[in-house]
């Protein structure tokens, strides 16, 4: 196991256009998170899954964001109509809840809306 | 409203020097403190959190609940722990919720 796995690393796209990115957990791990992350910023919470329930999303989060976890393992994040203000890097991590529930980082994809 | 502040963006010392990395927090129950850390093109990862009340490569970190601050500590800093360091909140909201701090960049001189 490699850990964390991202997909795309990095993605161009015009303002208006949706985008979708994949998370890849580490096997067996419970809990899925998805992060956005500025420039000069922390990562900031997004959404968060126990096995396929999104138990936690952040009022953040415009309509225009959607997860899933469609059977408890990799995760989507799909954003509809970027706008230039989505530009960032989406973190995702995942944790294993009866193990200390420590987070585990994926390489992160970055997107920049033109 | 729960908040992570590190009021430093910027750190630098020298090796050998003491280091003391700031985090406050705004939280009105019971936190559980992390502090991550990022190194030169390398993913996030964590550093220690504060029920451990462990020393991770010569970090500290302890709790003053009186004070709201969580700061990382390292009494002789190395090269190798430049980094950024982020300070971390996590609270129950009927799932788990993880906040963090802008971040510190530390910069250890040689």
């Amino acid at each position: 196991d490699t850990g964390v796995s991202q997909n795309p690393r990095h993605k161009i796209t015009k303002r208006g256009q949706n985008v979708t990115f994949r998370c890849d957990p580490i096997s067996e791990h419970n809990r899925l998170y998805w992060y956005r992350q500025t420039l000069g910023q922390g990562p900031e919470f997004l959404t968060y899954f126990q096995n396929e329930a999104q138990l936690e999303k952040s009022r953040l989060l415009s309509d225009r964001f959607s997860a899933e976890r469609p059977k408890g393992s990799f995760s989507t994040l799909e954003i509809q109509r970027t706008e230039q203000g989505d530009s960032a890097m989406y973190l995702c991590a995942s944790s294993l809840a009866e193990a200390g529930d420590t987070q585990y980082f994926g390489p992160g994809t970055r997107l920049t809306v033109l | 409203a729960q908040r992570v502040t590190q009021p430093e963006k910027l750190l630098s010392v020298f090796k050998g020097a003491p280091v003391e990395l700031k985090c406050n927090y705004s939280y009105s129950g019971s936190p559980e403190l992390f502090w991550y850390v990022q190194y030169s093109r390398q993913r996030l990862q964590l550093l220690l959190r504060h029920i451990s009340r462990e020393s991770i490569k010569g970090f500290t970190a302890d709790l003053n609940k009186g004070e709201t601050s969580f700061h990382l500590k390292k009494p002789f800093a190395q090269e190798e722990d430049s980094a950024m360091y982020y300070c971390a909140l996590r609270f129950h909201t009927g799932g788990f919720k993880t906040i963090f701090g802008a971040g510190t960049r530390l910069f250890v001189k040689a």
